[in-house]
Formats: structure tokens, C-alpha cells, sequence
């Protein structure tokens, strides 16, 4: 089991060009969720995605920002026109369903993130 | 808005020392609280508490969740330099976890 599966690792955008991250969850699991950690700052939720639908894109900022997770493929996070208060480790996390904290659930696996660096 | 509070910020200890982090909360809908480990990489998950008063233990960490005053602590009895790491605290509900800033601990040979 290879776990969340997040790449790249690391990434540099220049200012306005685009920056696609991808996460592929666990096997077997079918619900996504994107955190952003900004330096000095905690892990904040983005979106949680199930396959073909966005559940909860309520940390989503309003513009530039979008997220997808395909029937086939990974989930992919997409930050259009990137600005360099963006450069952040984007974090993705899977579930084999959906997920009510605290009901004998323990959370989710997160995988090892994506660094990005705006330029 | 809800709120987690981690204190202290950072800590130094020497290896065999005894520390406790702090974590408070302000959260609407309270499910549980979870304690996860972040060393470079991905966070990893070291407890989810979702009942007041009741030590949940793993070798030298434990924890305990007190839901009346709004607090849980997270105990690593004789620290190692393994222990070095950013200790994060969050609390969930529904499908979301909301983070605090963490405690970067690190523990000295």
C-alpha cells in the first residue's frame, strides 16, 4: 500500500504562471481533501472532493483556485496566476469513505505534501 | 471563528526531560481533537480524543482531553532527539480539521 501519493514534491512558478498539483489517494479510498500550510501557520482546509464532485469548497479561496478529482486520475489542485503569497506546502489526505471526526474514525492519512515556491 | 491555540510556540528540552504541550479550543460542533507529529514530512497521527478525562497512551506519549474547560494536553515522558518535531493539534467536525499553529519541540543529546 503505497499511501497518499502527492507530486511533485517540490515546485517553482514564476508569478502568473499556473501551478497544478496532483494527489493520488490510498487504494481504495475515494474521498480527497486538500490542506494548505502556510510558514509559521497551521494546516488549513481547502476543499473535500468525492469522485466527479466538490462536497465542501468552503477554505477555497474565492478566485485563482480550483479543484478536481476525476472518475480516472488523480485529484488535482489548480492555482491559476500564481502570486507569492501562494508559495505554501499544499497537503492532500484520503478516505476510504466519508468521514465523521470523532465517530470511531481515526482522521485521515495525509500524504507528504507539495512545496511550492513562487518566484 | 472557530479557534485552536497551541502553546508553547517552541520548546528546547535535553533528552530524558518531561514535556507537555498545550492545546485550547474554540470550536462550534466538536467532534474530537486529534494530535498529530510533523517532522518534514507528512503529518502523522498520534491520537484522536473525543472524550473528557479519559489518558490515551502510546509508550512514552499520552494525552487527555478535558472538553469542560476547552483544553487537551499532550505529555512525552523522557524525550529522545526522535522526538524533535512540530507537534500539531486539531479539532474535527464533520470532514474538517481545524489546525493549530503547532509546537516545534526540540530535544537536545
Amino acid at each position: 500500500n503505497a499511501g497518499v501519493m502527492q507530486n511533485p514534491r517540490h515546485l517553482v512558478r514564476r508569478r502568473g504562471q499556473e501551478a497544478r498539483l496532483r494527489c493520488s489517494p490510498m487504494k481504495g479510498h475515494s474521498h480527497v481533501y486538500w490542506y494548505r500550510q502556510l510558514p509559521e501557520e497551521g494546516l488549513k482546509f481547502m476543499v473535500y472532493l468525492q469522485k466527479e464532485n466538490i462536497i465542501d469548497e468552503s477554505g477555497m479561496p474565492k478566485e485563482r483556485f480550483s479543484a478536481e478529482f476525476p472518475k480516472e486520475g488523480p485529484s488535482i489542485l489548480r492555482i491559476q496566476q500564481v502570486v507569492r503569497g501562494d508559495s505554501a506546502a499544499y497537503f492532500c489526505a484520503s478516505s476510504p469513505s466519508q468521514i465523521i471526526m470523532g465517530q470511531g474514525s481515526y482522521g485521515y492519512t495525509f500524504g507528504s505534501g507539495t512545496r511550492l515556491t513562487v518566484v | 471563528e472557530d479557534k485552536v491555540v497551541q502553546s508553547p510556540l517552541s520548546l528546547v528540552v535535553h533528552e530524558g526531560d518531561t514535556v507537555t504541550l498545550n492545546c485550547s479550543y474554540e470550536v462550534t460542533n466538536f467532534r474530537s481533537l486529534l494530535w498529530y507529529k510533523q517532522e518534514k514530512k507528512a503529518p502523522t497521527f498520534l491520537f484522536m480524543l473525543t472524550s473528557s478525562g479519559i489518558e490515551k497512551k502510546s509508550g512514552r506519549l499520552s494525552s487527555i482531553l478535558d472538553k469542560k474547560e476547552l483544553f487537551s494536553i499532550l505529555n512525552i515522558t523522557a524525550t529522545q532527539t526522535g522526538d524533535s518535531a512540530i507537534y500539531l493539534c486539531a479539532v474535527g467536525y464533520g470532514n474538517k480539521l481545524v489546525f493549530g499553529a503547532g509546537t516545534i519541540l526540540r530535544v537536545k543529546s
